[in-house]
């Protein structure tokens, strides 16, 4: 059974600094990883699709890695905003998707 | 990206009633779709995966008479939390995909039982 882990469970910064966000996985045949972002109370807005044959994906401030082999990802968020504010969770796709716990952003003005 | 729209996405009701939720792919047709519960800051956990035309499969631990799921085309599934009770109250989320490169996620029902 896959078991994806998101460290750390909380993260609060100043704005302007940036931010790593890490995820791992145990097995890793998988199709894909996604990030997605929660707001409280709120659906999942998907950030970023990394496939399996992939090592990275960009959007905008947004950088996502991907180690297959190890079993990790990475989250990069760059110079963070107040509106960045909000929950983020990993998931892998091995047909079903397995989430993580998540990683709660806190950006301080 | 493709849109999966959720409805209601707020419900409260009676303990002993049941409510249906429904989760429908409007830009395309989803061969596969999947139903999540969310406890209160806790991740995801899969429900059930039903594909169009069948039985859903449901995850252990998930009782099917209670949770039942119809996917009877390809851009409609529905949940029905029967005869719900106050420990079933959660955010219910659907997701919605064509293949197994991407799913789609709707906005999620937030049901609350009294």
């Amino acid at each position: 059974k896959q078991e994806v882990t998101q460290i750390p469970a909380a993260l609060s910064v100043p704005e302007g600094e940036n931010l790593v966000l890490n995820c791992s996985f145990t097995d890793s045949a998988i199709y894909n990883l996604q990030w997605f972002r929660q707001d409280p109370g709120k659906g999942l807005t998907s950030l970023l699709l990394i496939q399996s044959s992939q090592r990275e994906q960009t959007s905008g401030r947004l950088n996502a890695s991907l180690d297959k082999s190890s079993g990790r990802s990475t989250l990069y968020i760059a110079a963070s905003q107040p509106g960045d504010s909000a929950t983020y969770l990993c998931a892998v796709n091995d047909y079903k998707l397995s989430f993580g716990a998540g990683t709660t952003v806190t950006v301080r003005a | 990206g493709a849109v999966v729209s959720q409805h209601p996405s707020r419900v409260i009701c009676k303990s002993g009633t049941s409510v249906k939720i429904e989760c429908r792919s409007l830009d395309f047709q989803a061969t596969t779709m999947f139903w999540y519960r969310q406890f209160p800051k806790k991740s995801l956990m899969l429900m059930a995966t039903s594909n169009e035309g069948s039985k859903a499969t449901y995850e252990q631990g998930v009782e099917k008479d209670k949770f039942l799921i119809n996917h009877a085309s390809l851009t409609l599934s529905t949940l029905t939390v029967t005869s719900a009770h106050p420990e079933d109250s959660s955010f219910y989320i659907c997701s919605a995909r064509t293949d197994v490169t991407e799913a789609f996620f709707g906005q999620g029902t937030r049901l609350t039982v009294v």
